[in-house]
């Protein structure tokens, strides 16, 4: 069973700050199959990362994601007042016999 | 504009059935998988399964929660995708998203569809 983890659960900041996020997965990720996601309260989820580290259409270049291999990072340096809300990484691969894609428990950023 | 729309949802009792709809808009639907992403409230995102394009021969996988349970089937004459699920357990409740498939994440989604299954 692949596990996916995130870290930290929750990140407790102030605007204009830099937050980091962890994603982990307990095997093996191309960078080409990891992305990363934003969710408000109530809104859908919106595309911030593919491939690991290229920004999706119309994402500011706050947003930067890197990594490899297991280990993955969303930083978003200068936090704006709209930048509050929980991110979730998703990984696909081919595990066995099946292709899976899979979610991340999500780390939610919050104001301090 | 690419616009996907999820229709179906509503309350129903467990161990019955309910199908989904995804009918999309604005883009060369026969070119893309379609994912169905869920979430319980309050919880996070749960990929449920994926069907891929007829350029990769329509295959489908499932997530091993609901592996048995659900089917996920698409026509591209009309540019929509279905996701029918059976035996339906209280913990199937939660908005249920499809998503167009880019490669190996997805973009855009669709406003969800909020299914609750409850006695």
């Amino acid at each position: 069973e692949i596990v996916m983890t995130q870290s930290p659960g929750t990140l407790s900041l102030s605007p204009g700050e830099r937050a980091t996020l962890s994603c982990r997965s307990s095997q093996t990720v191309s960078r080409s199959n990891l992305a990363w996601y934003q969710q408000k309260p109530g809104q859908t989820p919106r595309l911030l990362i593919y491939a690991a580290s290229n920004r999706a259409t119309g994402i500011p270049d706050r947003f930067s994601g890197s990594g490899s291999g297991t280990d993955f990072t969303l930083t978003i340096n200068r936090l704006e007042p709209e930048d509050f809300a929980v991110y979730y990484c998703l990984q696909y691969g081919q595990y066995g016999n099946s292709r899976e894609f899979i979610f991340g428990p999500g780390t939610k950023v919050d104001v301090k | 504009d690419v616009l996907l729309v999820e229709s179906g949802g509503g309350v129903v009792q467990p161990g019955r059935s309910l199908r989904l709809s995804c009918v999309t808009y604005g883009f060369n639907f026969g070119g893309h998988g379609i994912s169905w992403v869920r979430q319980a409230p309050g919880k996070g995102l749960e990929w449920v399964g994926v069907i891929r394009s007829e350029s990769y021969g329509a295959t489908a996988d499932f997530a091993a929660s609901v592996k048995g349970r659900i089917t996920i089937s698409r026509d591209d004459s009309k540019g929509i995708a279905y996701l029918e699920m059976n035996a339906l357990k209280v913990e199937d409740t939660g908005v249920y998203y499809c998503t167009r498939v880019w490669n190996s994440w997805f973009d855009p989604w669709g406003q969800g569809t909020l299914v609750t299954v409850s006695s």
